[in-house]
Formats: structure tokens, C-alpha cells, sequence
């Protein structure tokens, strides 16, 4: 059964840091694309950024702030979040990702707050 | 990158069909049969139901069914039962510059 459990989550001013963190078991890691998927406080999923072999893409509005990456010797799947913004507050989900970016297994989530 | 279009709420009684409608454009939900649909409870992982606007996981009752035409992609839950009472999200691919939209969500309430 896969599981995934994210981590990293925390209260931070607007430009600051936080790096999430993923871990996953139950399947083989690297043969998978991953996404990070968040849900802001009273509002819908929002797609975040995906990661393949080497390829990575972005919502618009984290590219040059927000880097994913990803370790399959750990298994592990990371959000390294650069100059927060208050906007980026959100419960923040990682995936694995099938073709057509079909998400089929999902953590329960990390939570990010930006706030002074 | 715009969310797809869902209703905010739908109800309906115990044994009853609901359908959640997702209007999307031909960039997205009518551009590929890459439409997926998730339940999620409050506070719990989302769930995957329906994906490539017709297929069900392993384990999704067949309760629980994916239909498109045009720009809309529907998810149609029948015998409702209590436990269906979650918010429901379509998803669907835009292709390699836009990627990936969800719809605002629906919220089914089991009356």
C-alpha cells in the first residue's frame, strides 16, 4: 500500500524560507512523477509543481521561488519555498502523478502559514 | 492559469443520484481525456474516484462514474450513501505550458 507522509510545515514571515518534505513507501519511487498540490484556506486545489526523471514545471506564480526536487535513493520528495508570500498560506499535498497528471495516491498534508 | 468551473454545492437524499458538472474549455477538459475527479474529506488525503474521464481505481465502488461531452466533464454519484459527504474536485490536463487545472470544488451534502 502507498503511503506518504509530508513534513516541514511552519509558521514564517513573508520572505522567508521553508523547505517541505515527502516521504514515500510503497511503491517503487523512482519510476513515478510526483506533484505537489495546496489548498489555501477556504478555497480550492491549486496545482503546484511536478517532477519527472529530470523535468521539472510550475504554477506561474512560485516559479523563481519555489524549487521541487527529489531524492529516490530516500524516496523522498522536497518543496524548497524561497520569499514566502502571505498568498502562499496553504495546506500543502504531495502526489504520485501518472500520465495526464492523474494524482492516485495523496498524503494527508503539510501546513504553511505566512503571516507577520 | 484559471480554475475549471464547478457548482459550489449539491445535494441529495440517501439512494439518490447527484451529478457534479466541470466546465472547462478546449484547452483543457474538452482538449484531452485527461480529466481525473477526487474526494476529499476535511482533514484526509484526497481520494482519486474517476480518471481519463471514465475509468475507476481499483476499490472505488462502481456507485461512482466519469462522463464528458464538449468542455464538460460530469461525475455522477448514485445510491448515495452518508459517507459520500465530501467536497469534489475535477482536475484536468492543459497540456505542457499551462499543465494542470482544478475546479473550485463542490461541496455534496447527504440530506
Amino acid at each position: 500500500e502507498m503511503q506518504f507522509v509530508e513534513s516541514g510545515g511552519d509558521l514564517v514571515q513573508p520572505g522567508g524560507s521553508l523547505r517541505l518534505s515527502c516521504a514515500a513507501s510503497g511503491f517503487t519511487f523512482s519510476n513515478y512523477w510526483m506533484t505537489w498540490v495546496r489548498q489555501a484556506p477556504g478555497k480550492g486545489l491549486e496545482w503546484v509543481a511536478n517532477i519527472g526523471a529530470s523535468e521539472m514545471f510550475y504554477l506561474d506564480s512560485v516559479k523563481g521561488r519555489f524549487t521541487i526536487s527529489r531524492d529516490n535513493v530516500k524516496n523522498s520528495l522536497y518543496l524548497q519555498m524561497n520569499n514566502l508570500r502571505v498568498e502562499d498560506t496553504a495546506v500543502y499535498y504531495c502526489a504520485r502523478t501518472r500520465p495526464g497528471l492523474t494524482m492516485d495516491g495523496w498524503g494527508k498534508g503539510t501546513t504553511v502559514i505566512v503571516s507577520s | 492559469q484559471s480554475a475549471l468551473t464547478q457548482p459550489p454545492s449539491a445535494s441529495g437524499s440517501p439512494g439518490q443520484a447527484v451529478t457534479i458538472s466541470c466546465t472547462g474549455t478546449s484547452g483543457d477538459v474538452g482538449g484531452y481525456d485527461y480529466v481525473s475527479w477526487y474526494q476529499h474529506h476535511p482533514g484526509k488525503a484526497p481520494k482519486l474516484l474517476i480518471y481519463e474521464v471514465i475509468k475507476r481505481p481499483s476499490g472505488v465502488p462502481d456507485r461512482f462514474s466519469g462522463s464528458k461531452s464538449g468542455n464538460t466533464a460530469s461525475l455522477t454519484v448514485s445510491g448515495l450513501q452518508a459517507e459520500d459527504e465530501a467536497d469534489y474536485y475535477c482536475a484536468a490536463y492543459a497540456g505542457s505550458n499551462s499543465f494542470l487545472f482544478f475546479g473550485g470544488g463542490t461541496k455534496l451534502t447527504v440530506l
